[in-house]
């Protein structure tokens, strides 16, 4: 199962949007509504930020919104602020009954 | 408080055998299937294996097949990850983590995490 494909790297300034893509194939991110995205910062465990495609986990900010369409899944960020700079992760449900992730994007706020 | 906690990490040569334990509260353990999640140093994540709340559904990344099993004691709220024949490849943290959705199904989503334990595979 190949990893999914992220952007090395995305950066914005506060106050901006960005999105982050992550492109699968039928048998992952096209074939299933099992889409997640995680915020890693430094030493610490990933966080859940949107499950299922784009459900918001409570607690998480609602600048953070996930979407899809066909074979690729989106992470927006809105209202951009210093502590949204962190590694992003992408995952998706696969037809063996596995999981895989994104090689990670890493965000800068500039 | 959900709390996962992870232990039985170390140092570990190569084509030796080590067990990694995963105890968790503040939540019905019994309902949820429950991920091993894996993150060699400073890269990205990687799944591992993944198993139902009724041990009825187990999954394995091909990189693991054959070499690593998962199991869990729910009476004990704990997961377990066996591993055997280790590689310098499997070198990483690894994570487990709880399925956001309770029931058969899941939704192979990871909504709370431990803090990771670390396996290093040298001579």
């Amino acid at each position: 199962q190949s990893a999914l494909t992220q952007p090395a790297s995305v950066s914005g300034s506060p106050g901006q949007s960005i999105t982050i893509s992550c492109t699968g194939t039928n048998s992952d991110i096209g074939g299933y509504n099992y889409v997640s995205w995680y915020q890693q910062h430094p030493g610490k465990a990933p966080k859940v930020m949107i499950y299922d495609v784009n459900n918001r986990p409570s607690g998480v900010s609602n600048r953070f919104s996930g979407s899809k369409s066909g074979n690729t899944a989106s992470l927006t960020i809105s209202g951009l602020q210093a502590e949204d700079e962190a590694d992003y992760f992408c995952s998706s449900y696969t037809s063996s009954s596995t999981v895989v992730f994104g090689g990670g994007t890493k965000l800068t706020v500039l | 408080e959900v709390q996962l906690v992870e232990s039985g990490g170390g140092l570990v040569q190569p084509g030796r055998s080590l067990r990694l334990s995963c105890a968790a509260s503040g939540f019905t353990f019994d309902d949820y299937a429950i991920h091993w999640v894996r993150q060699a140093p400073g890269k990205g994540l990687e799944w591992v294996s993944g198993m139902s709340w009724n041990s009825g559904t187990i999954g394995y990344a091909d990189s693991v097949k054959g070499r690593f099993t998962i199991s869990r004691d729910n009476a004990k709220n704990s997961l377990y990850l066996q591993m055997i024949s280790l590689r310098a490849e499997d070198t990483a943290f690894y994570y487990c983590a709880k399925d956001a959705t309770p029931g058969d199904s899941g939704s192979y989503s990871f909504d709370y995490w431990g803090q990771g334990t670390l396996v290093t595979v040298s001579s």
